[in-house]
């Protein structure tokens, strides 16, 4: 069974904390995701990697960072914490070597963050 | 630049059958994506259209025009548990292999 975990399904911090959330794969996928959702905005995307070590800025990258020392585990990093950054984050995978268009993108079950 | 659009909101009964529209603007088309998203939960994938035409699978449809770009999601025989947002969605064009996303359809259904 194809997993994406995530490290907490619901974290409290409070402003200007530094915050991790991270996310593992067992599929062995090159492309990794983090997106927010926000109730009436949708899925918007953060930051991707394709690679090890490789990121890419999303739509919407202001305020965070990504690390990705593991093919299996990608970090989204919140520097400072904002209130504007109150938000579900999902994380997720996609397979690239071999792989064709039509491979979907398997979900992690998300983190609702709370920025006090 | 890229756009997707579908309606924010749809309500049918059990049993019945409804039709989610999705449009969409991009570059480079590679396909389009359907997503369920019950609430609180991850979305899960529905289906995958890359060529014009209807694609079935169970209850679900998948309904693709590549030149009209316009997509829809045809449910039948609807049921209680269908009630979730539906995501359609198309391969990011400066972004990899991510997917962009439409704001969702959250359908409701009742009895």
């Amino acid at each position: 069974d194809v997993k994406v975990t995530q490290s907490s399904r619901y974290l409290v911090k409070r402003t200007g904390e530094k915050v991790f959330l991270e996310c593992v794969q067992d599929m062995d996928h090159e492309n990794m995701f983090w997106y927010r959702q926000d109730p009436g905005l949708g899925l918007r995307l953060i930051y991707f990697s394709y690679d090890v070590k490789m990121k890419e800025k999303g739509d919407i990258p202001e305020g965070y960072s990504v690390s990705r020392e593991k093919k299996e585990r990608f970090s989204l990093i919140l520097e400072s914490a904002s209130t504007n950054q109150t938000s579900m984050y999902l994380c997720a995978s996609r397979t690239g070597t071999g792989g064709g268009d039509r491979d979907e993108q398997f979900f992690g079950p998300g983190t609702r963050l709370t920025v006090l | 630049g890229q756009n997707i659009d579908q309606p924010t909101e749809m309500t049918a009964t059990e049993g019945a059958i409804v039709q989610i529209n999705c449009t969409y603007q991009t570059s480079g088309f590679n396909g389009l994506f359907w997503y369920q998203q019950h609430a609180g939960e991850a979305p899960t994938f529905l289906s995958y259209n890359v060529l014009d035409g209807l694609e079935e699978k169970g209850r679900f449809s998948s309904f693709l025009s590549r030149s009209k770009g316009y997509s829809y999601l045809l449910l039948k025989e609807l049921q209680m548990k269908d009630s979730a947002s539906y995501l359609c969605a198309v391969i990011h064009n400066q972004a990899g292999t991510a997917l962009i996303f439409g704001k969702g359809t959250t359908l409701s259904v009742s009895s």
